[in-house]
């Protein structure tokens, strides 16, 4: 069965700094993997998706995803944090075509002035 | 285009009492997803339509949740009898068949007492 980890349920950087949110998948064939954000009181968003081509994913607002076979790990960066990035971010995989997306449980960003 | 439309935003009810969640899906799309949300459990999905048909109802917790799509435009997520653990914030999704990215609703905050 496919499923995801995020590691740590909490993270909090100063603005400025590194962000680097976690995750890992399991799945028994190459999987599609995608980060969505969500904002206070809002639906998720798509950030950035995986789906077999470069390995380093470029989304939106900066961010950044590397997906990592040998280590299972697909986690997500931005270089410079922005108060505007305080958010909950979601880690999702999904096997092919028309399975539903399995999502992680979340990681709140919190960025600290 | 609108987005995902759901309502209502906000539903208070007392224990026993049927609630119904709505949701108008993205015109166009064909795939229609409810999910819900909970600090314990984070997104679970709990039933996913394609072309108006139910796919995958495993997530549906109990007897007590059905969920109808009776044309491309509207869904409903029914709760009857509700209970205070079916507190959460439910969302609907809706995507192109075979689409990567879900487009979400803002979310049914429901609050049992």
């Amino acid at each position: 069965a496919q499923s995801v980890t995020q590691l740590g349920s909490h993270v909090s950087v100063s603005e400025g700094a590194l962000v680097l949110l976690r995750c890992n998948y399991s799945s028994s064939v190459p999987p599609y993997l995608f980060w969505y954000v969500q904002y206070p009181n809002q639906g998720l968003q798509l950030l950035l998706k995986y789906t077999s081509a470069a390995t380093l994913v470029k989304g939106i607002n900066g961010f950044e995803a590397e997906f990592k076979k040998s280590e299972t790990s697909f986690h997500l960066t931005k270089p410079s944090a922005h108060m505007s990035d305080a958010a909950e971010y979601f880690c999702a995989v999904r096997n092919s075509g028309n399975t539903p997306l399995v999502f992680g449980k979340g990681t709140r960003l919190s960025v600290i002035a | 285009d609108a987005g995902v439309i759901q309502s209502p935003r906000h539903e208070v009810t007392e224990m026993g009492q049927e609630v119904t969640l709505r949701c108008k899906p993205i015109s166009g799309h064909n795939s229609l997803f409810w999910y819900r949300q909970t600090m314990m459990r984070g997104l679970e999905l709990l039933i996913y339509f394609n072309n108006n048909v139910p796919i995958d109802d495993s997530g549906m917790p109990e007897d007590r949740f059905s969920a109808k799509m009776p044309n491309a435009s509207f869904s409903t997520l029914k709760i009857q009898p509700s209970e205070p653990r079916d507190s959460a914030v439910y969302f609907c999704a809706s995507s192109l068949a075979g689409g990567e990215k879900l487009f979400f609703g803002s979310g049914t905050q429901l609050s049992v007492l």
